[in-house]
């Protein structure tokens, strides 16, 4: 099945500063990569996703970039603020077109004022 | 539109008692999903349902988890009976018929705690 590591596991920026989150899967048949945002106590949402028939996707100060070549997906933040503080997790379908996600296992990430 | 609703929010049993979840998805979404998300860890697929059919359970762990969506909307989970290692957030999740994976709508979750 579909493997899907993250780094790194805690992140702390300055306010203003970027951040950026790694993660690499294992199915090459994988065709689907969203990212959630979950904070305290809270519901995961959907931040940003991308398909394996584009390279990059970009939504405010939010991107995400992927390489198929390599098996690895990144997330950036630019600019970010305090509200940006949460736990981020990446995804992977299970193979093309499948709804089974696997999840990788969170980067907290901690904006400092 | 209301999102994902389940309950309880908390619930706190003793090891060996039972414990029920339920979830109602958002409306018209038929695909239903239960995860369960450890304490500083991703959420994990227990089970997902097209329907009332479920179609992805080879995650769960049949000897005590049991799971229902009667009539395709509502979906009920249990564990019979619970054992120390159960204690976790379990998360319901709904999503629209796509081509392909699409977006996951998550309710707030369930928290258990077994002790």
């Amino acid at each position: 099945g579909e493997n899907v590591e993250q780094h790194p596991s805690t992140l702390s920026v300055q306010e203003g500063d970027s951040a950026v989150i790694k993660c690499t899967y294992s199915d090459s048949a994988s065709n689907y990569f969203p990212w959630y945002k979950q904070e305290l106590g809270k519901r995961p949402q959907l931040i940003i996703d991308i398909r394996s028939n584009v390279g990059e996707k970009k939504d405010q100060r939010i991107a995400v970039t992927l390489n198929k070549t390599a098996k690895h997906f990144s997330l950036h933040i630019t600019e970010t603020q305090p509200e940006d503080s949460a736990v981020y997790f990446c995804a992977a379908n299970s193979g093309a077109g499948s709804y089974q996600l696997t999840f990788g296992k969170g980067t907290k990430l901690s904006v400092i004022p | 539109e209301a999102g994902v609703v389940q309950s309880p929010r908390y619930k706190i049993i003793e090891k060996k008692q039972p414990v029920a979840f339920w979830c109602n998805p958002i409306s018209g979404h038929n695909t239903l999903y239960w995860y369960r998300q450890n304490l500083g860890q991703g959420p994990e697929l227990l089970i997902r349902y097209e329907n009332e059919e479920a179609v992805d359970d080879s995650q769960l762990p049949k000897d005590r988890f049991s799971a229902e969506r009667l009539k395709g909307v509502d979906s009920t989970l249990k564990i019979q009976p619970a054992e120390l290692g159960d204690s976790a957030v379990y998360l319901c999740a709904s999503s629209t018929p796509r081509s392909g994976a699409g977006e996951l709508f998550f309710g707030e979750g369930s928290r258990l705690t077994v002790l």
